[in-house]
């Protein structure tokens, strides 16, 4: 059971250059999110949808996008990355009621030049 | 989602239980306490979860107090790989309740 599956585990871009975060869950669950994580920070919800074709933005959504085809997969774009984008981005995913966990990746180390 | 408070830093020495308190003085009745803790950069991981009434799993006790302002994480025998940041925070059961709302949380310290 792989859980959550984000990928790659690290990434450098030069400023200017787009790029796609990759998240995959197979334990069929219908809410998944995109964190970000500053130094020294808790993290700060960036997107999240709470199923295939649902998505809504969170705390800081500028500069990022996403969408829901299936289940499984949730990816983030950056569409033209700023080095403010520098971060470690991780998705989580739960059933879809409040008594139920999110699970997390290991996250993406993302560094933008 | 009612705001959490939490102390910055605690130590525990190796063995011995670690209580990690946190304060949630303007909790509703359909909000959750969660736990969770991250382990150097990794991601978050799930520790417990309650409503009400206190709850035990593998890993950890919640305690939660009577008047529902407060709560403690409990670990029962610290070991070292126990070390990391651990994060209280409550969670409504109405829309847009999905997000969690991470604070600083608690930096803990197991001490050999």
């Amino acid at each position: 059971n792989a859980g959550v599956t984000q990928t790659p585990k690290f990434q450098v871009l030069k400023t200017g250059q787009s790029m796609t975060l990759q998240c995959a869950q197979d334990m069929n669950h219908e809410y998944m999110s995109w964190y970000r994580q500053d130094p020294g920070m808790g993290l700060r919800l960036i997107h999240y949808s709470v199923g295939a074709g649902i998505t809504d933005q969170g705390e800081v959504p500028n500069g990022y996008n996403v969408s829901r085809s299936t289940t499984e997969d949730f990816p983030l774009r950056l569409l033209s990355a700023a080095p403010s984008q520098t971060s470690v981005y991780f998705c989580a995913s739960s059933r879809g009621t409040a008594d139920q966990p999110q699970h997390f990746g290991d996250g993406t180390r993302l560094s933008i030049l | 989602d009612a705001k959490t408070t939490q102390p910055p830093s605690m130590d525990c020495a190796e063995g011995r239980a670690a209580n990690l308190p946190c304060n949630h003085s303007t909790i509703s009745g359909n909000e959750y306490v969660y736990w969770y803790r991250q382990i150097h950069s990794q991601g978050p991981q799930y520790i417990i979860h309650g409503l009400k009434n206190n709850e035990t799993n593998e890993m950890a006790s919640l305690i939660i107090t009577e008047d529902r302002k407060s709560s403690t994480l409990i670990l029962p025998h610290a070991t070292l790989r126990d070390t990391a940041v651990y994060y209280c925070i409550v969670r409504g059961s109405g829309a847009g309740s999905y997000q969690l709302t991470f604070g600083k949380g608690t930096k803990l310290s197991v001490i050999p």
